[in-house]
């Protein structure tokens, strides 16, 4: 089993529509969480991190869920620069394989 | 902003041949990592470094040895490349060896070997 999994996607959604994306992983015992970003041949750059309670940035929430060992990614409103892959990364240094979104008008 | 650098965008080598990736970071950084990125894998970790002249393995290290002689630099050796090298090379820094913080990218090396 992969340290961290995610749904490869495509997600294609239209302009407007909320999308989520999740992301387990398998070490009980992980204490940090993040979202990442990347753009088409371009490096990661991070979205958010993800903290117990939760967080949000404006159309983006992120969540934890300990009991059943994933995070999430929702995203509200969606606009055609959403398109990229988002990342989770586990303890800074494991990521997963990424969650390809589409947006389209 | 923080700046990480690497020397190369696209790269081309022979097999055999002993390749050189350069990574330089701007903001006194602790840590450095070298990844590389390959369709459907995702990032895998291939060494990492908390200090100068201190590394650690990463998931895949086989193939690669890395070099830190200054806090500010960390390369990536492949003492013989082979096709299956080919890939994506990303380089990143963070400030402390805290889990919580976050990873600086570089642009990326894509590595060819034919």
């Amino acid at each position: 089993r992969k340290e961290v999994e995610q749904d490869p996607g495509p997600f294609n959604v239209p302009e407007g529509a909320t999308v989520a994306f999740n992301c387990t992983y398998s070490n009980s015992a992980s204490q940090s969480f993040f979202w990442y970003r990347q753009d088409c041949r371009k490096e990661p750059k991070l979205l958010m991190s993800v903290y117990s309670s939760g967080n949000e940035d404006g159309r983006f929430t992120a969540q934890l869920n300990r009991a059943s060992q994933y995070i999430s990614l929702l995203i509200r409103d969606s606009k055609l620069s959403d398109s990229a892959t988002y990342l989770c990364a586990v303890d800074k240094l494991v990521f997963g394989a990424g969650t390809i979104l589409r947006v389209k008008s | 902003d923080v700046k990480v650098t690497q020397s190369s965008r696209y790269l081309v080598k022979r097999t055999g041949e002993k390749v050189f990736l350069e990574c330089v970071q701007d903001m006194d950084h602790e840590n450095m990592f070298w990844y590389r990125q390959d369709p459907g894998l995702g990032l895998r970790l291939i060494y990492f470094s908390y200090d100068v002249k201190m590394k650690e393995k990463g998931d895949i290290p086989e193939g690669y040895s890395v070099s830190r002689e200054k806090k500010e630099r960390f390369s990536l050796i492949l003492e013989s490349a082979s096709t299956n090298q080919t890939s994506m090379y990303l380089c990143a820094s963070s400030f402390s060896r805290g889990f919580s913080e976050k990873l600086f990218f570089g642009s990326g090396t894509q590595l060819s070997v034919l």
